[in-house]
């Protein structure tokens, strides 16, 4: 068990519609990570957050947004959903480069 | 950006004996090389990890090399036994400028016949 917990588990949406998925770090971690993960696929990174600011993105679009709070827990947003949306969404949590996952958040999109 | 190549994407062994997974990465500038493992319905565990300061390193029956002039870097698993079957991952960064957004490779589905 790394520490890191995910909210929800399991998520069905429709396309168009929007979602909120939580993240809560593991004690003393500053930094949260999220990666996308489609079926058979390597994680993909999306964003990072440092101290409840975003400091680093990958090859995302701005529909992904995301925040970050005080106590370091953080949450993803993706408006206007599509199918391809369609994943396993990870968290990590960090406190240098090492980097530890959650169970993830299965979201799909219909 | 960082590419990570892996290979093979399945990989059955017999219990007992050893498997070997390998990544390539195109950045000469990535200088921290995780290694995960995933069970089916889990989110991915950190296995071992090792930095472009050293060449090798070793838990127990688990261990990774790491070629910084052919940018590779190998999972090596001795004594394989049945836990030991899972979905495994490398994963490359550049770690101390900024935002170390893992990049990983596509996965090797790690079989281990009794």
């Amino acid at each position: 068990e790394t520490g890191v917990t995910q909210s929800p588990t399991h998520l069905i949406k429709t396309r168009g519609q929007q979602v909120t998925l939580r993240c809560s770090s593991q004690s003393g971690h500053n930094t949260v990570s999220w990666y996308q993960q489609a079926l058979g696929q390597g994680p993909q990174f999306i964003f990072q957050y440092y101290r409840e600011e975003e400091n680093g993105r990958g090859n995302f679009p701005p529909r992904f947004s995301g925040l970050q709070f005080p106590n370091y827990s953080s949450e993803l947003n993706v408006n206007a959903l599509e199918l391809d949306d369609s994943a396993l969404y990870l968290c990590a949590s960090s406190a240098q480069e090492t980097q530890y996952f959650g169970p993830g958040t299965r979201l799909l999109v219909l | 950006g960082e590419n990570v190549e892996q290979h093979p994407s399945t990989l059955s062994v017999q219990e007992g004996d050893s498997a070997v997974i390998k990544c390539t990465y195109s950045d000469s500038a990535s200088n921290y090389f995780p290694w995960y493992k995933q069970e089916l319905g889990k989110g991915p565990q950190l296995i071992i990890d090792i930095r472009s300061n050293v060449g090798e390193k070793k838990d127990q029956r688990i261990a990774v090399t790491l070629n910084k002039t052919a940018k590779h870097f190998s999972l090596h698993i001795t004594e394989t036994q049945p836990e030991d079957s899972a979905v495994y991952f490398c994963a490359a960064t550049y770690s101390g400028g900024g935002a170390d957004g893992l990049t990983f490779g596509k996965g090797t589905h790690l079989i281990i016949q009794p």
